[in-house]
């Protein structure tokens, strides 16, 4: 039973155009999601988050948005550049618990130049 | 400020042998998680631990486990491997372990049992 969902394996972005990843989680009980990204052969660097009491985070060219009712959450990377190609990973968590979290699958964004 | 160093990087063990895998979490941090990457996937919980102590478990069998020593240094072992534990090893390191902290990541140990 996957709680997190990323549907979109995969998504190529010209150049300095938006990027936008997307995530979907069936519990509603998760209140804290972050965005990792992951390079070929390292770990995952952690991105950004945003705590369920909030529906936008940004930071810098970076900015996640929160749909409760729809459990749905996107990030947004604008401009996208060449250095942003990469695998997304989104996670849930609960922010009261013990540190767990429940990752996507992942998206492969390629960013052309 | 040192990352969370993992070793070995590479590992080709055969069906049936055992391994143990280290992480080195960052200074000050003593919460260590274990995750599972294979294709597909994605990341799956093998474990956690705090200050010694195993506080959640994924949905692994019991040839998974795992430790924490008073320097919060963790070690993961697997017992009798499949084929199928072939994947990337990752660890994490929190200051609090509280789900609402980032986890900082090393760069993993991949696996392959031939």
């Amino acid at each position: 039973d996957q709680q997190v969902k990323q549907n979109s394996p995969s998504l190529s972005v010209q150049e300095g155009r938006i990027s936008i990843l997307n995530c979907d989680y069936t519990n509603s009980m998760f209140d804290y999601f972050l965005w990792y990204k992951k390079y070929p052969a390292e770990g995952p660097t952690f991105l950004i988050s945003i705590s369920s009491i909030k529906d936008k985070n940004e930071d810098g060219r970076f900015t996640v948005f929160l749909n409760k009712s729809a459990k749905h959450l996107s990030l947004h990377i604008v401009p996208s550049q060449p250095g942003d190609s990469a695998v997304y990973f989104c996670a849930a968590s609960f922010a009261s618990g013990t540190y767990k979290y429940i990752f996507g699958t992942g998206t492969r964004l390629k960013v052309l130049a | 400020k040192a990352g969370v160093t993992q070793t070995p990087r590479y590992l080709i063990k055969t069906r049936g042998q055992q391994v143990t895998l280290s992480c080195s979490p960052i200074s000050g941090h003593r919460s260590v998680s274990w995750y599972q990457q294979t294709p597909g996937q994605g990341l799956q919980f093998l474990f956690e631990y705090f200050s010694e102590t195993q506080r959640n478990k994924g949905n692994f069998p019991g040839r998974f486990s795992g430790r924490q020593f008073s320097n919060s240094r963790s070690e993961m072992n697997v017992s009798t491997l499949e084929l199928g534990d072939s994947a990337l090893y990752l660890c994490a390191s929190s200051r609090s372990g509280q789900g609402n902290t980032e986890a900082f990541f090393g760069q993993g140990t991949r696996l392959t049992v031939v």
